[in-house]
């Protein structure tokens, strides 16, 4: 099977720009997680979705982060306007149950967000 | 408040020996311990995982040793070989919660 995919695999945009980060999880995979690490600090929970429905959006940083999982496919996160502390590896994760016994969590290679 | 703790950045063993890479955890509500590897740029892969009503388990040279009193887990590689050599995740779920992870300990093995 496909694993997790993300596009682009780097971006750098200036401060104030906007940046559509994509996410294609693993087929059959209801739920789908956004995490981000930055500075080689801990990866750090965004927010999580199951099927179209948001979850869990406790980690999102603040109202320019903005996710949509639209017909519970593949999901976007979009920041705008960008700022420098932005930068960082977003990381996009699935898995067909959150029961980690089960349905260990499935990483995509993450993109590589530079804001200059 | 970081509640998932990894407090070696690095670890250095020669091939053959044991790597012993260590996790704190502060929140007693954490149910499930999970080890990630990580290769640059590649995403974190599953290595192995405990539950809280267990102290150790074992897969092929990878053991994670679990102490609840003392929130304290560990990763045991036997024998380490130079392929090993990534960035550890350490990482804790509450009832099925979302994954915390810590910082990662970069675990080099030198032939």
């Amino acid at each position: 099977e496909a694993g997790v995919t993300q596009f682009p695999s780097h971006s750098v945009i200036e401060k104030g720009q906007t940046v559509t980060l994509r996410c294609d999880p693993i087929s059959g995979h209801d739920n789908l997680y956004w995490y981000r690490r930055v500075m080689g600090k801990e990866i750090k929970f965004l927010l999580h979705f199951v099927k179209e429905s948001k979850q869990d959006e406790s980690g999102m940083p603040n109202n320019r982060f903005l996710a949509e999982r639209t017909g519970g496919t593949y999901s976007t996160l979009k920041v705008q306007p960008a700022e420098l502390e932005d930068s960082g590896v977003y990381f996009c994760a699935s898995s067909k149950q959150a029961i980690w016994g089960i349905s260990p969590l499935h990483f995509g290679n993450g993109t590589r967000l530079t804001v200059t | 408040d970081q509640q998932v703790k990894q407090n070696s950045p690095s670890l250095s063993v020669q091939e053959g020996r044991i790597s012993i890479l260590n996790c704190d955890y502060t929140n007693s509500m954490f149910d499930y311990f999970l080890w990630y590897k990580k290769y640059p740029a590649e995403g974190p892969t599953f290595l192995i995982s405990i539950s809280s009503i267990k102290d150790k388990n074992e897969d092929g040279r990878f053991t994670v040793f679990l102490n609840k009193s003392a929130k304290h887990l560990s990763l045991h590689i036997v024998p380490s070989q130079p392929g090993d050599s990534a960035v550890y995740f350490c990482a804790a779920s509450a009832s099925g919660s979302r994954l915390t992870f810590g910082e990662g300990t970069q675990l080099t093995v030198n032939p």
